[in-house]
């Protein structure tokens, strides 16, 4: 069974832009979390979508938002781009009603 | 506010070292306690702990949770090199009983030198 995909692996941008970041979850899981690490921060909770809904959400800005799509693949967007960006973006999915999430590869993002 | 803390925040050992990893929590709504294990790349699980009292284990790792005390620890015996990464404790913080979000410490760095 395929693991979690994120696309693109690396990111470049500058500040201001916008970006969006996809992830494709486990075959037949159908929660999907977001989660930043930076080194000073470490992983903290973006985002939790199920059933194309957010159902749980962190502490970070508006400028991040997410959605989910009926075969369960989501997608990240993040706007007006800061230096404070810059971070390791990774995305993990679950089986409903099961706390053990698996994780995606990461998509590093680098704001220039 | 929900914290995990992990500690040490970093450890060096010799090969063959046996070594134990700790995590304190204070979470509302606790659900579960995870250990992850992260080298260079995505996390990968390794523990799922949801009682007190009961060890997991594999290989040469362990794992126990008391639930009373509100921590955790994670054993790496007769370690390797390729022990060496930064483990991850989190905690599963529920939210009305739909789903929930994890909450992770700092993690600990351990290299394990030949």
């Amino acid at each position: 069974k395929a693991g979690v995909t994120q696309t693109p692996r690396y990111l470049i941008k500058t500040r201001g832009q916008q970006v969006t970041l996809s992830c494709s979850p486990i075959s037949g899981h159908r929660s999907v979390s977001w989660y930043q690490q930076t080194p000073g921060q470490g992983l903290q909770f973006l985002f939790e979508y199920f059933s194309e809904t957010q159902r749980n959400k962190g502490n970070f800005p508006g400028r991040f938002s997410g959605r989910q799509f009926s075969n369960s693949r989501s997608e990240m967007n993040v706007s007006t781009l800061e230096l404070g960006d810059s971070a390791l973006y990774l995305c993990a999915s679950s089986l409903t009603g099961s706390p053990e999430q698996f994780f995606g590869p990461g998509t590093r993002l680098t704001v220039l | 506010e929900d914290k995990v803390v992990q500690s040490p925040l970093s450890l060096v050992v010799h090969e063959g070292d046996t070594v134990t990893l700790n995590c304190s929590y204070e979470v509302t709504n606790f659900r579960s306690l995870l250990w992850y294990k992260q080298e260079k790349k995505a996390p990968t699980f390794l523990f799922m702990l949801t009682s007190s009292g009961i060890e997991k284990k594999s290989g040469r790792l362990s794992s126990i949770l008391d639930k009373k005390e509100l921590f955790s620890i994670l054993n790496i015996t007769a370690t390797q090199t390729g022990d060496s990464a930064v483990y991850l404790c989190a905690v599963l913080y529920q939210i009305y009983n739909q789903g929930g979000k994890l909450i992770f410490g700092q993690g600990t760095e351990l290299s394990v030198k030949p």
